[in-house]
């Protein structure tokens, strides 16, 4: 079945600190993921995706398919990065694409 | 461009009695979905639509019901309240073309209380 599993329900570091936030998959399939944010009062919407193996406000994720995990990173958090992360697996068919969320996890970043 | 709205923000209501949450985008999106946020629980998807006129279920459809009256709109209907149906239910869109590309852009939600 597929799954995905973010193991923190909150993480809580210092600014300047490094930050990873975990994520683990379960998909029998070439898995596509994705990370997920949801800032204080403002809708979800898309951070970044593994396709495209890019930097977003100094986040980066690397698929690791032997771990199965795509964990994401950040070297020195910033206050403003306090908001709820998911991670999400991407399933198409000719029937459209649904995205499988896991539980999310809360980076709360101290001053 | 208002995206992905939600109609109503707020809504508490009594076990047994029914409601329809409206979703309306404006990106002329093929797929439409409805999920629903718990604590712990992350993002459930109830039921989607992957072009208009049709429907399918999701990973927690029971208690739900849905309809895609046209390309922009996508409501979720339910006809006996519980109290465990309170959550906050958010809608997203998505063009769809591309697993790789599935990018859903998400309305503001509706926060759900049913007593």
């Amino acid at each position: 079945a597929q799954r995905v599993t973010q193991p923190e329900k909150l993480l809580s570091v210092f600014k300047g600190a490094p930050v990873e936030l975990k994520c683990n998959y379960s998909y029998s399939g070439s898995p596509e993921l994705f990370w997920y944010v949801q800032y204080s009062r403002q809708r979800l919407q898309l951070l970044l995706r593994h396709i495209s193996r890019e930097s977003i406000k100094g986040f980066t994720a690397d698929l690791n398919k032997g771990e199965t995990s795509f964990h994401l990173k950040k070297p020195f958090a910033q206050e403003e990065d306090s908001a709820m992360y998911y991670c999400a697996l991407s399933l198409f068919s000719n029937q459209g694409g649904k995205l499988i969320f896991g539980q999310g996890t809360e980076l709360s970043v101290k001053p | 461009n208002a995206g992905v709205t939600q109609t109503p923000k707020f809504q508490v209501l009594k076990t047994g009695q029914s409601m329809t949450l409206q979703c309306a985008q404006d990106m002329n999106h093929n797929s439409m979905y409805w999920y629903r946020q718990d604590p712990g629980m992350g993002l459930r998807l109830i039921y989607y639509s992957a072009s208009e006129g049709t429907t399918d279920k999701g990973e927690v459809p029971n208690g739900y019901n849905v309809s895609r009256l046209n390309k922009r709109e996508f409501s979720l209907r339910l006809e006996s309240a519980a109290p465990s149906q309170t959550s906050v239910y958010f809608c997203a869109s998505s063009e769809a073309g591309r697993r790789d590309y599935n990018e859903q852009f998400f309305g503001p939600g509706t926060r759900l209380t049913v007593l």
